[in-house]
């Protein structure tokens, strides 16, 4: 079983530049969420879409833009690249949001770094 | 500032040692979960916990809520290699997954 599948898994780029992460999950999930890891401050959330169709502000949204493309996809795009966005970036999904035994899975993550 | 801190950042032990993990937190939630992370790889979920003064085991680790359902520890027994890894809390006061700060762990054997 696939899961969650993130692409690319690494990528560089330059000041100014844009680009698309791509997210995908096979379970089925409802809602799915994009984080950002850096050293020390653990998993901070960019944006989540609850279901198909909708998207909302997670604690640090600015700077990226999402699409929820159909119940498997979710997209996180950075429209002007800056290096304060180098950082390790996972997607994550789970059945139902809001639950109290809801679990997350991850994707494997994409290694971002911004020159 | 982040809504879970964890505490230590950083641990390194023999293995066969003990060790506990604490995850504080002001606000009070629901439930509590605890990840572990390794190297290159995305969280996985290890257990969560639901009721204040809940205690969960899972083998050598134990889980505890407190009381106040504010904070959380993890607790290992004669910690292995195979423990080695960063330890994450999460939280969902709302509609948003918080995420502690984490616990790198390095057990040397």
């Amino acid at each position: 079983n696939a899961g969650v599948t993130q692409t690319p898994k690494f990528q560089v780029l330059k000041t100014g530049q844009s680009m698309t992460l791509q997210c995908a999950q096979d379970m089925n999930h409802n809602s799915m969420y994009w984080y950002r890891q850096d050293p020390g401050m653990g998993l901070r959330l960019i944006y989540y879409s609850a279901s198909e169709g909708t998207t909302d502000k997670g604690e640090v949204p600015n700077g990226y833009n999402v699409s929820r493309l159909n119940k498997r996809e979710f997209s996180l795009r950075l429209e002007s690249a800056a290096p304060s966005q180098t950082s390790v970036y996972f997607c994550a999904s789970s059945a139902i949001q809001g639950e109290t035994n809801e679990k997350l899975f991850f994707g494997s993550g994409t290694q971002l770094s911004v020159l | 500032t982040q809504l879970l801190e964890q505490s230590p950042q950083f641990l390194s032990i023999q293995e066969g040692e003990n060790l506990t993990v604490y995850c504080n937190s002001s606000s009070v939630f629901s439930s509590l979960q605890w990840y572990r992370q390794e190297p290159g790889e995305g969280p996985v979920l290890l257990v969560t916990v639901v009721t204040g003064g809940e205690v969960k085991k899972l083998k050598r680790l134990t889980f505890q809520f407190g009381d106040a359902r504010k904070d959380s520890s993890l607790h290992i027994t004669a910690a292995q290699p195979g423990d080695t890894g960063l330890y994450l809390c999460a939280g969902a006061p709302g509609n948003q997954f918080y995420f502690g700060t984490g616990t790198s762990l390095t057990v040397i054997p």
